[in-house]
């Protein structure tokens, strides 16, 4: 079956530091992945969309980038952390079908202060 | 415009009563896809349903169902026989699959979601 997994689960970072968050799928070949963020008491952002190793689309370019080094491994990263940054990072994979189902890790909370 | 609008914040609901959570969507796509989660305390999402703009029965699993009203662009879902465990945050995504797609990526929109609490 497949898994995903997010690492690490709580983050807590000072403003301008670097930020690098994992997400890492098990039991499936070449997925979409997603990073999303969720701010306090709201819905979901879609920030980046992979279809492929390298392949990389953004929604919310601001300061955050990703890559996809490996077809089963997602990496959001930072150069510098803003207040605004702050809030709960899920990675979600989904593989092509009539369905696509997005499916969620379980979420990094990243405070920055 | 917003994509997905969930218009009760919160909801409370008895055990072992039903409830139903509001969904309305906009879109000009003809084919897209309607989902569910749930999000607990933990704050994982969990995927609850799924529901086809060509499907023409409502969708079920288990206790949830879809309350599909293509006409009306709702997709509420229906939770019978809630449980103490029923309790969190249930949000309300779209997906467009149709001429939309390439320009969306096929994300998914969501709603700002509603927060159910079940007492005993």
């Amino acid at each position: 079956s497949q898994t995903i997994h997010q690492w690490p689960a709580t983050l807590v970072q000072p403003v301008g530091s670097p930020l690098s968050l994992e997400c890492t799928v098990e039991g499936t070949s070449n997925p979409n992945l997603y990073w999303y963020r969720q701010a306090a008491g709201r819905g979901l952002q879609l920030l980046f969309y992979s279809v492929g190793i390298g392949q990389i689309s953004s929604e919310v370019p601001q300061n955050l980038s990703a890559s996809r080094p490996q077809d089963r491994q997602f990496i959001l990263s930072s150069k510098k952390l803003l207040l605004s940054d702050s809030g709960f990072y899920l990675c979600a994979w989904s593989v092509l079908g009539s369905v696509e189902t997005q499916y969620f890790g379980p979420g990094t909370r990243l405070l920055v202060l | 415009a917003q994509k997905i609008t969930q218009t009760q914040p919160g909801m409370f609901v008895q055990e072992k009563e039903a409830v139903t959570l509001d969904c309305t969507y906009d879109t000009s796509d003809p084919s897209y896809g309607l989902f569910w989660y749930k999000q607990p305390s933990s704050g994982e999402m969990i995927f609850l349903i799924y529901q086809g703009s060509y499907d023409q029965q409502n969708a079920t699993e288990g206790r949830y169902s879809l309350n599909f009203q293509k006409a009306r662009k709702s997709a509420n879902l229906v939770i019978s026989a809630s449980q103490l465990g029923d309790s969190a945050m249930y949000f309300c995504a779209m997906r467009e699959e149709g001429a939309s797609r390439g320009s969306t990526l096929g994300r998914l929109y969501f709603g700002r979601g509603t927060q159910l609490t079940v007492w005993p």
